[in-house]
């Protein structure tokens, strides 16, 4: 099993739409969750970290299920500049801050 | 300003050629990393070091060496050992390399390796 788990997508959406990702993690002692977002051909660039109680910023919700081992992210009315891969991060419970990245799920919002 | 700088953007070597990535940061964190990232698949760890003079062997370092003489920098050399090393190469820094929570990973621009 991996470690991180996303469906690829691709997800094709209309702008002002709302979708949601979904991504499931191996290990239950994780303690630190995060989403990135990476533009075509560039690196990852750290959308939001996802707290236990749930986080918005904006049009962007997080949320954490400890129980079963899921994050989700949240994105309402869609814009084309969120056109993107998102990766679900998770650390690992070792002496390092070591992450493990999902394989990320792609994004494309249409006019 | 501060940031991470990779160098080159692109970097073409020949068969049996070792080829050296540079990584730079100036945000005074304590730990770097150097990740591989193939079309498909997620980031995979090459190389880690918490403190200045260590590192440790991620999930796929053979055929990658690294030093950390400075804290500022880690460089990673792609040997010739490395049987298929045309990737994109990223490196990465966070705040405190000991174990804590929501210590977020910040990238530099990345290197696109070609072996031609």
């Amino acid at each position: 099993r991996k470690e991180v788990e996303q469906d690829p997508g691709p997800f094709n959406v209309p702008e002002g739409a709302t979708v949601a990702f979904n991504c499931t993690y191996s290990n239950s002692a994780s303690q630190s969750f995060f989403w990135y977002r990476q533009d075509c051909r560039k690196e990852p660039k750290l959308l939001m970290s996802v707290y236990s109680s749930g986080n918005e910023d904006g049009r962007f919700t997080a949320q954490l299920n400890r129980a079963s081992q899921y994050i989700s992210l949240l994105i309402r009315d869609s814009k084309l500049s969120d056109s993107a891969t998102y990766l679900c991060v998770v650390n690992f419970p070792t002496g390092a801050n070591n992450l493990f990245f999902g394989t990320g799920t792609r994004l494309t919002v249409i006019p | 300003d501060g940031g991470i700088t990779q160098s080159p953007k692109y970097l073409f070597r020949k068969e049996g050629q070792n080829v050296t990535l540079s990584c730079e940061q100036n945000l005074n964190h304590d730990a770097m990393y150097w990740y591989r990232q193939d079309p498909g698949q997620g980031l995979r760890l090459i190389y880690y070091s918490q403190i200045v003079n260590d590192f440790q062997k991620g999930d796929i370092a053979e055929g990658y060496s690294v030093s950390r003489e400075k804290k500022e920098s880690f460089p990673l050399t792609v040997t010739s050992a490395q049987k298929n090393p045309t990737a994109f190469y990223l490196c990465a820094s966070s705040g405190y390399g000991g174990r804590s929570s929501y210590n977020e990973q910040f990238f530099g621009p990345g290197t696109r390796l070609t072996v031609l």
